[in-house]
């Protein structure tokens, strides 16, 4: 079973920064905490990942919180491409599979 | 970066027949891949785990006679469902993880087949 929750939905206005939030309130001080995102029809996407510490690529940020029991996934523009699924997954590590729930439907207004 | 190609991306069969899906990593070498099925408005359930070289891992509730899975090579792994019926219509991805990345960076997932049983 996934060990996140998310908001079922979130709206964005276009060119407006976006948070979406995670709880992983039994993370384990291993476990990574990795966002990957679902375009319609298409496989997922990986985004970001990360253990303790912000995270910052050309996709997104990542704020983690400092008891690693939450974290936020930053869009800083979200532009209508962003329209997805994003997934908020409390990785083990290894080969082991990622375990997705139900994820936050990011809807993107022009 | 990492790409995995799946093959078909839409198939229709009749109920019945098998019908085999491909997934192979395109450049890179991968020990383990894993097989998701994904209802509407759902999200992704794991099936199975497929190590290169032995028999697959699956999930309780997926039967293994029905979804025969082969990870024959280090770079394609194939999931083939045996006498189809139209319950197991729906979406089919794989996703695949080099050995050697752990936990850095993300796995790389294909884009999908959708499969219609008629």
């Amino acid at each position: 079973d996934a060990k996140t929750t998310q908001p079922n939905s979130m709206e964005s206005n276009e060119e407006e920064p976006v948070h979406l939030p995670c709880n992983h309130s039994t993370i384990s001080g291993t476990d990574y905490i990795h966002w990957y995102r679902q375009l319609p029809s298409q496989g997922p996407e990986y985004v970001i990942h990360g253990l303790t510490s912000n995270v910052n690529n050309r996709m997104a940020s990542l704020a983690i919180a400092e008891d690693r029991k939450s974290s936020t996934l930053i869009l800083h523009r979200a532009t209508l491409r962003d329209a997805a699924v994003y997934y908020c997954i409390q990785f083990e590590g290894g080969n082991t599979p990622l375990v997705f729930g139900k994820g936050t439907r990011l809807s993107v207004i022009a | 970066g990492a790409v995995v190609s799946q093959h078909p991306s839409r198939v229709i069969c009749k109920s019945g027949t098998s019908v085999k899906i491909e997934c192979r990593s395109l450049d890179f070498q991968a020990t383990t891949m894993f097989w998701y099925r994904q209802f509407p408005k759902q999200s992704l359930m794991l099936m199975a785990t497929s190590n290169e070289g032995s028999k697959a891992t699956y999930e309780q509730g997926v039967e293994k006679d029905k979804f025969l899975i082969n990870h024959a090579s280090l770079t394609l792994s194939t999931l083939t469902v045996t006498s189809a019926h139209p319950e197991d219509s729906s979406f089919y991805i794989c996703s695949a993880s080099p050995g050697d990345r752990p936990s850095s960076g993300g796995y790389t997932f294909g884009s999908g087949t959708r499969l219609t049983v008629v």
